[in-house]
């Protein structure tokens, strides 16, 4: 029953680690996102999908991959891991309509990197 | 661009007490305007929202907010808090950017409800 799902929800890792982060949404929505929760709460959008599209890529660093094999998945993969990668990541997924849109969010994936 | 300013990083208030959130939002566009509440642990959940008609949205639970265009906020309110309430409430603001809508959300309030 959940809408919006993330995998795992707790990531503890070494640096310089390669890690993926998986998401699905059952809501039959268009657009997925990734967002980033750091140390102080603060939420910023890293990545928007469209039906598996690329719309939104906010000042990420390329080792920040994302990849979207069907509309309702969009996985995050992560190279060389940092310490300052050390956040929760969010998925959500909206459908437009009638010029808005509401986001629905996983419950988030808590990475740690030592 | 758009911006949304949470004036108040933290907001302790006691049990049954009425509270305030405030939020200010810049945007050259209209704007479609959102409270999500985050509790402990957990992902974002829409609280209310404001898309266009009356300026006074709720929600289920007893919150509301107030669209004031003169002044560009979005405050939320409560006149009687529980302790179930206690979490970080986030103002949001959507607009298209290239058709597509994009959601600039605020640093967050945490809302410390004290029995």
């Amino acid at each position: 029953d959940t809408a919006v799902s993330q995998t795992p929800k707790y990531l503890v890792t070494q640096m310089g680690n390669d890690k993926s982060i998986k998401c699905e949404q059952n809501l039959g929505h268009d657009t997925m996102y990734w967002y980033k929760q750091d140390s102080k709460k603060f939420l910023k959008i890293m990545f928007s999908y469209n039906n598996k599209e690329l719309i939104i890529n906010e000042t990420v660093p390329n080792r920040f991959s994302p990849k979207s094999p069907d509309k309702a998945h969009l996985n995050l993969h992560i190279n060389s891991l940092e310490l300052g990668d050390s956040a929760v990541y969010f998925c959500a997924s909206s459908q437009v309509s009638g010029g808005w849109e509401t986001q629905y969010f996983g419950p988030g994936t808590r990475l740690l990197v030592l | 661009a758009q911006s949304v300013t949470q004036l108040d990083s933290q907001v302790p208030v006691f049990e049954e007490a009425p509270v305030e959130l405030r939020c200010n939002y810049s945007s050259s566009v209209s704007v479609y305007l959102f409270w999500y509440v985050q509790y402990p642990n957990q992902g974002l959940q829409l609280l209310l929202k404001y898309l266009s008609g009356s300026t006074l949205v709720e929600s289920i639970n007893g919150f509301e907010a107030e669209f004031n265009k003169s002044q560009t906020s979005f405050h939320l309110r409560k006149p009687s808090v529980h302790i179930s309430d206690t979490a970080e409430y986030f103002c949001a603001v959507s607009d298209s950017t290239g058709g597509y809508q994009k959601v600039t959300f605020g640093i967050g309030t945490k809302l410390q409800v004290i029995p």
